[in-house]
């Protein structure tokens, strides 16, 4: 079974530039995260959605990030303009379903570098 | 709201040896699954565990026990007969059945196994 896909691995971009990371879950996997890890810290939640509509996004900083699951199965995260302390490691994740059973599987992670 | 806290940021264990990583965790929601990852240098986290708050007995996985004091909320990791690839840093979190059921991370501890 493949697992959960991201692209690109690394990326270096300047304040105030944009970026965008692509998420390919696990086949039939009805709910994916993304989470935001800074170094030496745990992930945290960005962003929820359930099949193609969202469940949470409290802690999304809306007014430059933003994200979209269309049709139920490949997510695009967006940062624009990016900040310096938005460089972290962007973590893509996926649940059969949702319930506090559903193991999440995750994807390698999307590292970005903002100078 | 939810915490995880990982007081031990860094550990240092012999190979063959076990070791047990400290998790406590607060919430006021009566139904939460508890999980364990690991998180290699590689950055991809891996489910390593997972006890529910209803669950009578601990959860084993392998060489992975998890140590369920619910009284004291505390869920610690327990690795037996540590190996090198142990080496790496380990995440405890939770997730409420109610409500949004968003998975919330503690900082993490390092585990280093020593030859």
């Amino acid at each position: 079974e493949a697992g959960v896909a991201q692209s690109p691995r690394y990326k270096i971009i300047e304040k105030r530039q944009s970026v965008a990371f692509w998420c390919n879950p696990i086949s039939g996997h009805a709910t994916l995260y993304w989470y935001q890890q800074i170094l030496g810290q745990g992930p945290k939640l960005l962003i929820q959605f359930q099949n193609n509509g969202v469940v949470d996004d409290s802690q999304l900083p809306k007014d430059r990030f933003s994200a979209e699951r269309l049709k139920g199965v490949d997510s695009t995260l967006k940062i624009q303009p990016a900040k310096l302390e938005d460089s972290a490691v962007y973590l893509c994740a996926s649940s059969l379903d949702r319930g506090s059973y559903n193991e999440q599987f995750f994807g390698p992670g999307t590292r970005l570098t903002v100078l | 709201a939810q915490k995880i806290t990982q007081t031990q940021p860094g550990m240092f264990v012999q190979e063959k040896e076990a070791v047990t990583l400290d998790c406590t965790y607060d919430t006021s929601d009566p139904s939460y699954g508890l999980f364990w990852y690991k998180q290699p240098s590689s950055g991809e986290m891996i489910f390593l565990i997972y006890q529910g708050s209803y669950d009578q007995q601990n959860a084993t996985e392998g060489r992975y026990s998890l140590n369920f004091q619910k009284a004291r909320k505390s869920a610690n990791l327990v690795i037996s007969a540590s190996q090198l690839g142990d080496s790496a840093m380990y995440f405890c979190a939770m997730r409420a059945v109610s409500g949004n059921e968003k998975l919330t991370f503690g900082t993490g501890t390092r585990l280093t196994i020593i030859p």
